[in-house]
Parts: C-alpha cells; sequence; structure tokens
C-alpha cells in the first residue's frame, strides 16, 4: 500500500525568509502523481503545485518549488519569500498513474512570522 | 473562477440520524470524490464517481454510506445511521478529465453528538 509521511507536524519561518517543507512516500509503481495542498484556516484545500513522476524537472509556480527525487522517495516544498498569507496546514499527497484517489500525508503547520 | 461548492458547512445530527452531505461539483467534472477529515488526522479517502457508479472505495465507505448523483450538478453523500466517530469535515472534489488535479470544496463540517 502507499504510504506518505511528512516527518515535520510543525514549522515557523520569518516572513520573506524560505522555508523547506518535507515529504516522503512509499510505492512501488514507477508512474505516478505528486501534489502539494495548502489548507488555510478557513479549510479549503488549494493545490499548490503537481508534479509528474515521469519528469525530471522539478516543478516550480511563483514562489513555490519542490526538490523531486524519484529514487529517494523524496519530495519537498520549498517556499522563498514566505508571506503572512502562507501561514496553513500543508499536504503532501500522491495518486498512482490510473488510479482515483489521493493519498494524503499527515500535514506539515507552516506558521509566518512577522 | 469555478468553484466546488458544498452545504450545508456545519451539520450536526444526533446518533443514528440520517445525514445527506451535498456537493456541487465544477460544471464540466465529470470525476468525483468524497473525503474526510477527522479533526487533527489527515484526509482520508472515502469514494470515487465516474460515469454514475462508484469506481473505488475505500474501507471506510461501509454499507451505511452511500453516493449519487441526483440530477447534473449535485453530489451527494448520504450516512445513513451515524456514529459518534462519523463526526469529521468531509470534503468533496472533482477534476475533468485528463487532468490530475482533485478541485476541492470548502467542506462540511458534520457533529454527530
Amino acid at each position: 500500500a502507499q504510504t506518505v509521511t511528512q516527518s515535520q507536524p510543525e514549522m515557523s519561518v520569518q516572513e520573506a525568509e524560505t522555508v523547506t517543507l518535507s515529504c516522503t512516500y512509499d510505492t512501488s509503481e514507477s508512474d505516478y502523481y505528486l501534489f502539494w495542498y495548502k489548507q488555510p484556516p478557513s479549510r479549503q484545500m488549494i493545490l499548490v503545485i503537481r508534479q509528474e513522476a515521469y519528469k525530471q524537472q522539478n516543478a516550480t509556480e511563483n514562489r513555490f518549488s519542490v526538490n523531486f527525487q524519484k529514487a529517494a522517495k523524496s519530495f519537498s516544498l520549498k517556499i522563498s519569500d514566505s508571506q503572512l498569507g502562507d501561514a496553513a496546514m500543508y499536504f503532501c499527497a500522491y495518486r498512482i498513474l490510473y488510479g482515483q484517489n489521493f493519498v494524503f500525508g499527515p500535514g506539515t503547520r507552516l506558521s509566518v512570522l512577522p | 473562477e469555478p468553484e466546488v461548492t458544498q452545504t450545508p458547512s456545519h451539520q450536526v445530527t444526533q446518533m443514528g440520524q440520517e445525514v445527506i452531505l451535498r456537493c456541487v461539483p465544477i460544471s464540466n467534472h465529470l470525476y468525483f470524490y468524497w473525503y474526510r477529515q477527522i479533526l487533527g488526522q489527515k484526509v482520508e479517502f472515502l469514494v470515487s464517481f465516474y460515469n454514475n457508479e462508484i469506481s473505488e472505495k475505500s474501507e471506510i465507505f461501509d454499507d451505511q454510506f452511500s453516493v449519487e448523483r441526483p440530477d447534473g450538478s449535485n453530489f451527494t453523500l448520504k450516512i445513513r445511521s451515524t456514529k459518534l466517530e462519523d463526526s469529521a469535515m468531509y470534503f468533496c472534489a472533482s477534476r475533468t478529465s485528463g487532468v490530475y488535479e482533485q478541485y476541492f470544496g470548502p467542506g462540511t463540517r458534520l457533529t454527530v453528538t
């Protein structure tokens, strides 16, 4: 069974600084997708970034980028120039290529300090 | 920008009662999902639905749960006889064909007393 682990229950970062959130996963599949979702206090889950496992290039989306290490089964999220609005729960999620459901990690609560 | 909507935002019910949680997926989406998140825990998959039938379900989705797309816009989750442990945030999600990410609604907080 696939599992997703986020080893940092809580993280904090100073405004304008950079922070990296860790995610590792366990799978025997070779083709899959990885995602980072953000859940602010309003509780709506918002997609931050997506990575296809067959792509070697790391995905970027404005201030958000990932470090995808397929062999190590690692998928970390880097947030640059952190803003107060980045404060949220961040979930790493995995989906196999032809699957339907996401498998979520337990989440990392990110605080942004002014 | 189109959004997934869910009603109600908060539902309180007594143990043993039936509840129906409602979702309106994004209009051109074809795949629909329900997830739940018990307070302080991770988001868990319940069920996926495509072409008017369940395509995948988890162990959590037992006979007490059912889903329906009663018309062209709504997607519902019914819990027949609620238990205390059903108290959770329930998220609906949808996606279109050929797209991998799912778009989530704001959730319905279900409290079973």
